[in-house]
């Protein structure tokens, strides 16, 4: 079946400009993540959504990100007033949730902050 | 902030010798996953190993994990060109996944 697909693929902008990006995870997964990664880098969790339950934001690195998931599926990760340092590949992931759940991951999105 | 911590960053073997990849973590875990980059395809699960187990395999990849050293290994055997890309251990707990920074490993022909 489908994977997790993300839009758009890359993205340039300029400084203090805002960006939408849009993620539509894999039907009937109940959990969408978002993940941060600089380059030769790790991942960085920024937010977490299970079904219907309040978002983990905790991992949002300023108040210029925020997330939202409509109908418990697709979902959007805003980053307002771009800087230059918010340039990373962001990547989507879906899974069953829970303690043992493996994570499905989208092709990500390139961000660039000119 | 990272929990996981890969050993070596980079490693470069010829192919078909094996590959061996260390992860060590700092606290508690329900599980330990590896996950394998590459530019074609992304960032893909390889293999979820319990807390509560110490060996599991799956096809050439073994993984181990030691939860008293806090520390896993990802072993590739009979490496392949194609298994050139980075390789990441995940820590789960809960819900969350925490990464470590990645091994690039590179298979020369």
């Amino acid at each position: 079946g489908a994977g997790v697909s993300q839009s758009p693929s890359n993205k340039v902008t300029e400084k203090g400009k805002d960006v939408e990006l849009r993620c539509d995870p894999i039907s009937g997964h109940t959990a969408l993540y978002w993940y941060r990664q600089s380059l030769g880098q790790g991942l960085e969790f920024l937010i977490y959504f299970q079904g219907n339950s309040a978002p983990d934001k905790s991992g949002l690195p300023s108040d210029r990100f925020s997330a939202e998931r409509t109908g418990g599926s697709v979902s959007t990760l805003t980053i307002q007033r771009t800087q230059q340092e918010d340039s990373a590949v962001y990547l989507c992931a879906s899974g069953d949730g829970g303690p043992q759940d493996t994570q499905y991951f989208g092709p990500g999105t390139r961000l660039t902050v000119l | 902030s990272q929990q996981g911590e890969e050993d070596p960053q980079a490693l470069s073997i010829q192919e078909g010798e094996n590959a061996t990849m260390n992860c060590s973590y700092k606290t508690s875990i329900n599980n330990l996953q590896w996950y394998r980059q590459n530019s074609g395809r992304g960032l893909v699960h390889l293999i979820l190993i319990r807390s509560n187990e110490r060996e599991k395999h799956s096809g050439r990849l073994r993984v181990t994990l030691d939860t008293s050293k806090k520390s896993s290994s990802l072993l590739i055997t009979a490496s392949r060109a194609a298994d050139t890309a980075s390789y990441f251990c995940a820590t789960g707990r809960n819900y969350q996944l925490i990464w470590g920074a990645g091994t690039k490993l590179i298979i020369k022909p």
